[in-house]
């Protein structure tokens, strides 16, 4: 599965969206982009998952450029409840283990 | 949605006995099982990997007579460490992947060996 690149950490003021961005340079064509977060002591939470389309859910917007090299994710108005590790991370969805990376970690202040 | 049920979520046990742990799916049938460990700062490390009913694939490095790891259904996976010790202290985590695709993962055990 190809590698992902995203920044170490981040900080975001309460209220504002937070961009979070990854590079996947190596993805091909079946890999698809998933967005996972971890609260501290907690198991990863599932935020939302593309192929080359944009998509939006309840959590988040992710954006993947037209050549599919990087995406970012979008949290519209972030609170402290969103301060987690962000991973992003690049399958082929075939049953295929995730690997994680290091992740960003967001601080989202007051 | 979909829903893994991991427990315990936090267990204590003495250097040379055994801990397992389980994992559930609970409103699909899990197909495959992943077992992540992690440790304090670091990011999740993928320990094996089983579907159901054949024996588990072990990442380079992880023990597999020390972690026994059985999915005998499509709703249940334990993960046992045999003969624990003060190194295996760690988060365990586990993941569940159905028939349609995605990953869910449980609420992580936290062990604790003294």
């Amino acid at each position: 599965d190809a590698k992902t690149t995203q920044p170490t950490s981040m900080d975001c003021a309460e209220g504002r969206a937070a961009n979070l961005p990854c590079n996947h340079s190596t993805i091909s064509g079946n890999e698809y982009v998933y967005w996972y977060r971890q609260i501290h002591s907690q198991g990863p939470q599932y935020i939302i998952h593309g192929l080359k389309n944009n998509e939006t859910n309840e959590m988040a917007s992710l954006i993947i450029t037209e050549d599919r090299k990087s995406s970012t994710l979008i949290l519209p108005h972030a609170t402290l409840r969103d301060t987690a590790v962000y991973y992003c991370i690049v399958v082929n969805n075939a049953g295929n283990m995730l690997t994680f990376g290091g992740g960003t970690r967001l601080m989202v202040k007051p | 949605g979909a829903v893994v049920s991991q427990h315990p979520s936090r267990v204590i046990c003495k250097s040379g006995t055994s801990v397992k742990i389980e994992c559930r799916s609970l409103d699909f049938q899990a197909t495959t099982m992943f077992w992540y460990r992690q440790f304090p700062k670091q990011s999740l490390m993928l320990m094996a990997t089983s579907n159901e009913g054949s024996k588990a694939t072990y990442e380079q490095g992880v023990e597999k007579d020390k972690f026994l790891i059985n999915h005998a259904s499509l709703t249940l996976s334990t993960l046992t460490v045999t003969s624990a010790h003060p190194e295996d202290s760690s988060f365990y985590i586990c993941s569940a992947s159905g028939v349609r695709g995605g990953y869910t993962f449980g609420s992580g055990t936290r062990l604790t060996v003294v």
